[in-house]
């Protein structure tokens, strides 16, 4: 179960987009349609911002977009924001009843 | 809404059990997980909870941790023994439809093993 790779940090202006990667498997993102991507802001609870590799739940910006290719799964923050600023965590299932979670990314909105 | 209990400080070696009571839905009804986060780390998934009642486990704790619920007390547990320092975390309940996504988390409670 080793976690997903994404970059430790990634920074971006005000209304930049800025794209935050997240590599697996073919045993994990590779295999199935069940990435999934969390904000955290420091001292809160995770919030969901993407499901199924590129489904928004209602409430969530379009400004935050998924998608997938081969076992690199993305996510896409366009007109960024100051609140944008935060942790974001790339997971996925990775078969045989068992998920992993990526080390996580730290956003900086300059 | 699911609100976690139980967390404190506890000497290597011990037991201690979480709770994660919810509303507006049933426990029973729906996957439910533990995640946890090391002070400064990022997030571990370490246990489900299938709607059926099967349960599965990262490896990190399996054989240590059983998680449980009871359905007339609509909670989710989570059974800790064996601790040890590493398993010092904020852990979270979260539920998990179909075991692809964690959609509402609850505010976590804090574990520290430690003499």
């Amino acid at each position: 179960q080793s976690a997903l790779t994404q970059p430790a940090s990634v920074s971006g202006s005000p209304g930049q987009s800025i794209t935050i990667s997240c590599a697996g498997t073919s045993s994990d993102v590779g295999s199935y349609n069940l990435v999934s991507w969390y904000q955290q802001h420091p001292g809160k609870a995770p919030k969901l911002m993407i499901y199924e590799d590129n489904q928004r739940p209602s409430g969530v910006s379009n400004r935050f977009s998924g998608s997938k290719s081969g076992n690199t799964a993305s996510l896409t923050i366009s007109g960024l924001q100051a609140e944008d600023e935060a942790h974001y965590y790339c997971f996925s299932y990775a078969g045989g009843s068992t998920w992993v979670f990526g080390a996580g990314t730290k956003l900086t909105v300059l | 809404q699911l609100v976690e209990t139980g967390g404190g400080l506890i000497q290597p070696g011990g037991s201690l059990r979480l709770s994660c009571a919810a509303s507006g839905f049933s426990v029973n009804s729906i996957y439910m997980s533990w995640v946890r986060q090391a002070p400064g780390k990022g997030l571990e998934w370490i246990a489900v909870m299938f709607s059926g009642g099967r349960t599965d486990y990262a490896d990190s704790v399996k054989g240590r941790f059983t998680i449980s619920r009871d359905n007339s007390k609509n909670t989710l547990y989570l059974q800790m023994s064996s601790l040890r320092a590493e398993d010092t975390a904020l852990y979270f309940c979260a539920t998990f439809p179909v075991g692809a996504y964690f959609d509402f988390w609850g505010q976590g409670t804090l574990v520290t093993v430690s003499s």
